[in-house]
């Protein structure tokens, strides 16, 4: 089955830096990739999400691109706010986000220093 | 609109029992999908439901079980609890088909210790 390796695990930066979290997937039959961010003691929400036919999107400071030969994916954020603070989860879908079996890598916790 | 609603949020549970999570879904979403949150393991897939049918499972044990009803409700049971299945159990709804999908909503979770 799918397998989701997501790196670092935590991240800490200087308010407006820009920070990037990379995942990498095993299953070259995935073709949805979302990334969901979880505040503390909230529940995860999806940030953005691209599919396998889309090298790069983006959503004003967020951006994710995807490497579909090298199987990996990464989430860019620029100008980074104290309330980016969160853990961020990437995940991966054989089935183009149709159905609900997403498998999540481990999340990255990431840090904004004011 | 409703969000996803999951009882009860908080449970604590004797090693040797069994327990029962319920999960209602937005209106109009007919999957239902469980996961298993623990702070090592992050968001692990349980299964998920729809249309009263289990459509896809992820690599847990048989004593994690679930259904759904005719109207979109999902409960999941563990039985034979042990002190490894303390977790946050999240539900997520979603609605869609080849053409396009909602994304998942998440309920706000049932933790669940074992004691």
């Amino acid at each position: 089955g799918e397998n989701v390796e997501q790196h670092p695990s935590t991240l800490s930066v200087q308010e407006g830096d820009s920070a990037v979290i990379k995942c990498t997937y095993s299953d070259s039959a995935s073709n949805y990739f979302p990334w969901y961010k979880q505040e503390l003691g909230k529940r995860p929400q999806l940030i953005i999400d691209i599919r396998s036919n889309v090298g790069e999107k983006k959503d004003q400071r967020i951006a994710v691109t995807l490497n579909k030969t090298a199987k990996h994916f990464s989430l860019h954020i620029t100008e980074t706010q104290p309330e980016d603070s969160a853990v961020y989860f990437c995940a991966a879908s054989i089935s183009g986000g149709s159905q609900g079996n997403l498998i999540f890598g481990k999340g990255t916790k990431l840090s904004v220093k004011p | 609109k409703a969000g996803v609603t999951q009882t009860p949020r908080y449970l604590i549970k004797t090693r040797g029992q069994q327990v029962t999570l319920s999960c209602s879904p937005i209106s109009g979403h007919r999957s239902v999908s469980w996961y298993q949150q623990t702070p090592g393991q992050g968001l692990q897939f349980l299964f998920e439901y729809f249309s009263e049918t289990q459509r896809n499972k992820g690599n847990f044990p048989g004593r994690f079980s679930g259904r759904q009803f005719s109207n979109s409700r999902s409960e999941m049971n563990v039985s034979t609890l042990e002190l490894g299945d303390s977790a946050l159990y999240l539900c997520a709804s979603s609605w869609g088909s080849v053409a396009g999908w909602s994304g998942y909503t998440f309920g706000s979770g049932t933790r669940l210790t074992v004691v």
